[in-house]
Formats: structure tokens, C-alpha cells, sequence
């Protein structure tokens, strides 16, 4: 089973912090993603990355950075935490090849800016 | 880029009957289409994709059409149950190779027995 994780499911920060959650995966999957999930919103992505060292800008990446260090784990940055931060952050790996394109999700991290 | 819409945002059933979920996207280039589910406090899990040159897709009591003149694809599930109760979320691939997919904005679905 692919096994998709991250550091923590609760964050609370407060404004101005800098914070980053983390996310590793261990099925050697090329793409990694990171949305955020709010009410009415559904999933938006943030950022992407299909290989170490590479980074893609999502639909609201404003306010994130990301790195890729190692192709198992995918950092999202929040430089300067900010209330509008509040939300359910998903992580997500899958495979780079044409006939295969499910992504892995994993349990999410809540996190609060107060 | 590519834009998702999704409708409706939430659908109350009852036990046994049918539930039919529509999306359009925008970008003609796009290429997959996958439906997921979510369930309350678990994370989304994949149910259900169609590829583009494909135009229907069944699996069990769920189906998937595509329209791609049209631009729409729909999700068809059949003699829902209870645990089909949850957020149902479509996508689109909107960029090359298929790897960044972009999300609708999710609907409820409640099934009543």
C-alpha cells in the first residue's frame, strides 16, 4: 500500500511564525503535491514538484514556498503565517508515467493561525 | 488554466435511489478525468477516472461519462447505500503528462435510509 504521511495533524501557529509541514512518501513516486482544503472551496493546489529539486507554482501559491530535497519528502513553507492560513493542508504523491495518474492523499494536517 | 466546476454542491437522497453528480471543465487540452471520495475526517480517496478517449466507465453501482465536445463529465451512482455519504470531488488534468490535476469544489452527499 502506498503510505503517504505528514508530520503533524494539528498545527496551531501564531501570526508571523514560520511554519512548515512536512510530507513523505514511500513508494518512490516522482510528483508530490500540496493543496489546501477549505469549506466550499474543495482542494486547491498550492504547489507541485515531479522531481527533486523542481517546483511548480499551483493555482494560490502566493504566501507558500516549497522544497524538494530528497525525491521521498515535500516541504511546505508559510514564510510569514497568516490568519487567511487557516485551513486543512493535503499532501499528495503519485507515480510520473503516461497511463497512471491516481494521486495518494495523505491524513492532512489542520493547521490555526491565531 | 484550467477551471473545474461542479454542481450541485450538496445532494440529499434516499436509500436505494440514484445520484448523478456533473462537472465541466475548461481547457480542451485536458486529458483525465478521476472522481474522488471523501468520507468525513479521512482523506480523499480515488473511486472512479475516465481518460479522454473513453466514453462511459462503469465499476459496480458507480459510472462516469464524458463528454468532451461538450466539455462535461458526470458521475452516476446507482442504489446508493448510507456509507456512499460523503464529499464527492471531481477533476480534471490541466496540465501536460497529467500530473497537476485541478479540483471542483466538491459535493455533499447525503443518503438517507
Amino acid at each position: 500500500d502506498v503510505k503517504v504521511t505528514q508530520s503533524s495533524r494539528y498545527l496551531v501557529k501564531r501570526t508571523g511564525e514560520k511554519v512548515f509541514l512536512e510530507c513523505v512518501q514511500d513508494m518512490d513516486h516522482e510528483n508530490m503535491f500540496w493543496y489546501r482544503q477549505d469549506p466550499g472551496l474543495g482542494l486547491r493546489l498550492i504547489y507541485f514538484s515531479y522531481d527533486v529539486k523542481m517546483k511548480e507554482k499551483g493555482d494560490i501559491p502566493e504566501g507558500y514556498s516549497v522544497s524538494r530535497e530528497k525525491k521521498e519528502r515535500f516541504s511546505l513553507i508559510l514564510e510569514s503565517a497568516s490568519t487567511n492560513q487557516t485551513s486543512m493542508y493535503l499532501c499528495a504523491s503519485s507515480v510520473l508515467a503516461a497511463q497512471t495518474y491516481e494521486q495518494y492523499f495523505g491524513p492532512g494536517t489542520r493547521l490555526t493561525v491565531t | 488554466g484550467e477551471n473545474v466546476e461542479q454542481h450541485p454542491s450538496t445532494l440529499s437522497v434516499q436509500e436505494g435511489d440514484s445520484a448523478v453528480i456533473k462537472c465541466t471543465y475548461s481547457d480542451s487540452a485536458s486529458n483525465y478525468f478521476p472522481w474522488y471520495k471523501q468520507e468525513l475526517g479521512k482523506r480523499p480517496q480515488l473511486i472512479i477516472d475516465i481518460r479522454s478517449n473513453v466514453g462511459e466507465k462503469k465499476d459496480q453501482r458507480i459510472a462516469v461519462t464524458l463528454n468532451k465536445t461538450a466539455k462535461h463529465f458526470s458521475l452516476h451512482i446507482t442504489e446508493t447505500q448510507p456509507e456512499d455519504s460523503a464529499v464527492y470531488f471531481c477533476a480534471a488534468a490541466g496540465r501536460q503528462a497529467g500530473t497537476a490535476l485541478i479540483f471542483g469544489k466538491g459535493t455533499t452527499l447525503s443518503v438517507s435510509s
